[in-house]
């Protein structure tokens, strides 16, 4: 049983299109994430959901809207994909009420995207 | 806000021989401190973390790590490596209620 999974683990796509990746914990945790990390592995939180409520907005475009339907799942839509939107992002999750509260981050497998 | 710095972007090793990957924090308040792992192609795994009480702390596939408050580290260590801890490893720093901030990665490389 994988703890956190995300769909795709690949993702091609042209300039200007729209695309979504899913993420789904089956952990029980509060707080999920999403984190970019570029080509030069720097690794950077995007989001932080507590209980589908927002808690952390980093300075992201606004092409970027997260989707918290319930607190086991945190998806990530992209509006007009860019090529400087190429990277891998990475869905995370923890137990806690808002930040990294003493507790482990449990990381999926990451979603390779790619902008042709 | 917190911030982590690790000293080294690449770590070159042979197999067996003792390695040292480095890390400095900076923080106004109490810290809580992770290692991490990537293996290729992978999501990243917890090795160790640091929360409180003893400055040495043990962690999976046989690393271990100090917490210096005095020197603001938390330097990640095996006395001996094999190849499959080939990889890349990152420190990161939290604090209550704080997001989690990772450094820029070393990359150990396990030579035969």
């Amino acid at each position: 049983d994988t703890a956190v999974s995300q769909t795709p683990k690949y993702l091609v796509t042209q300039m200007g299109n729209d695309k979504s990746i899913k993420c789904e914990q089956n952990l029980g945790h509060d707080t999920m994430y999403w984190y970019k990390q570029d080509s030069k592995k720097f690794l950077k939180i995007m989001f932080s959901y507590n209980n589908k409520e927002l808690i952390i907005n980093e300075t992201v475009p606004n092409r970027f809207s997260p989707k918290s339907p319930d607190k086991a799942h945190l998806n990530l839509h992209i509006n007009s994909l860019e090529l400087g939107d190429s990277a891998v992002y990475f869905c995370a999750s923890s137990l806690g009420t808002g930040g990294f509260f003493a507790t482990e981050a449990f990381f999926g497998q990451g979603t390779r995207l790619t902008v042709v | 806000a917190q911030s982590v710095t690790q000293l080294d972007s690449q770590v070159p090793v042979f197999e067996e021989a003792p390695v040292e990957l480095r890390c400095n924090y900076s923080s106004s308040v109490s810290v809580y401190l992770f290692w991490y792992v990537q293996y290729p192609n992978q999501g990243l795994q917890l090795l160790l973390k640091y929360l409180s009480g003893s400055t040495l702390v043990k962690g999976i596939n046989g690393f271990e790590a100090e917490f210096n408050k005095s020197q603001t580290s938390f330097h990640l260590r095996k006395p001996s490596v094999h190849i499959s801890d080939t990889a890349e490893y990152f420190c990161a720093v939290s604090a209550r209620d704080q997001k989690l901030v990772f450094g820029q990665g070393t990359r150990l490389t396990i030579n035969p």
